[in-house]
């Protein structure tokens, strides 16, 4: 077990463009969440995936934005037309039902900078 | 709607201070959970503790305590006897009876000078 894995760990790119990141969580999690964190704050919830169904989406999350976690395993956001206010880091976690804790696993985040 | 206010946005103690970091919450829900998290300067978060609403036992763990308040919506954070190495962001989150929709708090950056 390597915990949360989220790749790339740094992306800069042009305002206008296309990002994807990618976050495997721990294989035995079934829930999935993406938050963003800009600096000096906590972590802003994105979307939440049970299994490899979308629950809940934030309002945070316009239309540029879609995630998606097909076989139920790892999971992707992509964020289309991109702009300077989309830089953060994106942090991914996940998190087993049977635990009684229902702690989050946070993986390192993708940095994200726009220019 | 969920709220988790950390109304100290930094601390700095001498090492072997005790410190306690504040968290204030707002929720409509009768049933909820509290939880503390840590974050590092490696930036990755780490869970610390988990509160259910209806067990407002106090609790400790090592050099940590927690004190819930249901009555004026608190869920404080005691460190005693701080070390260097305890400095981080900690966050105090919030979520509803089915362990979704995490609110985080803003944090407290913590420092611990040696």
């Amino acid at each position: 077990d390597t915990g949360v894995s989220q790749d790339p760990r740094h992306k800069i790119t042009k305002r206008g463009q296309n990002v994807t990141f990618r976050c495997d969580p721990i294989s035995e999690h079934n829930r999935l969440y993406w938050y963003r964190q800009t600096l000096g704050q906590g972590p802003e919830f994105l979307t939440y995936f049970q299994n490899e169904a979308q629950l809940e989406k934030s309002r945070l999350l316009s239309d540029r934005f879609s995630a998606e976690r097909p076989k139920g395993s790892f999971s992707t956001l992509e964020i289309q037309r991109t702009e300077q206010g989309d830089s953060a880091m994106y942090l991914c976690a996940s998190s087993w039902t049977g635990d009684p804790n229902e702690k989050l696993f946070f993986g390192s985040g993708t940095q994200l900078s726009v220019l | 709607a969920q709220k988790v206010t950390q109304a100290q946005t930094e601390i700095s103690v001498v090492e072997k201070e005790d410190v306690t970091l504040d968290c204030v919450y707002e929720t409509r829900d009768t049933t909820y959970y509290l939880f503390w998290y840590k974050q590092p300067p490696s930036g990755e978060l780490v869970f610390l503790i988990r509160r259910n609403s209806f067990d407002e036992q106090n609790e400790i763990s090592g050099r940590y305590s927690w004190n819930f308040q249901k009555s004026t919506s608190s869920f404080n954070f005691t460190i005693t006897a701080s070390q260097v190495v305890d400095s981080a962001v900690y966050f105090c989150a919030l979520s509803d009876p089915y362990g979704q929709n995490f609110v985080f708090g803003p944090g407290t950056r913590l420092s611990v000078l040696p």
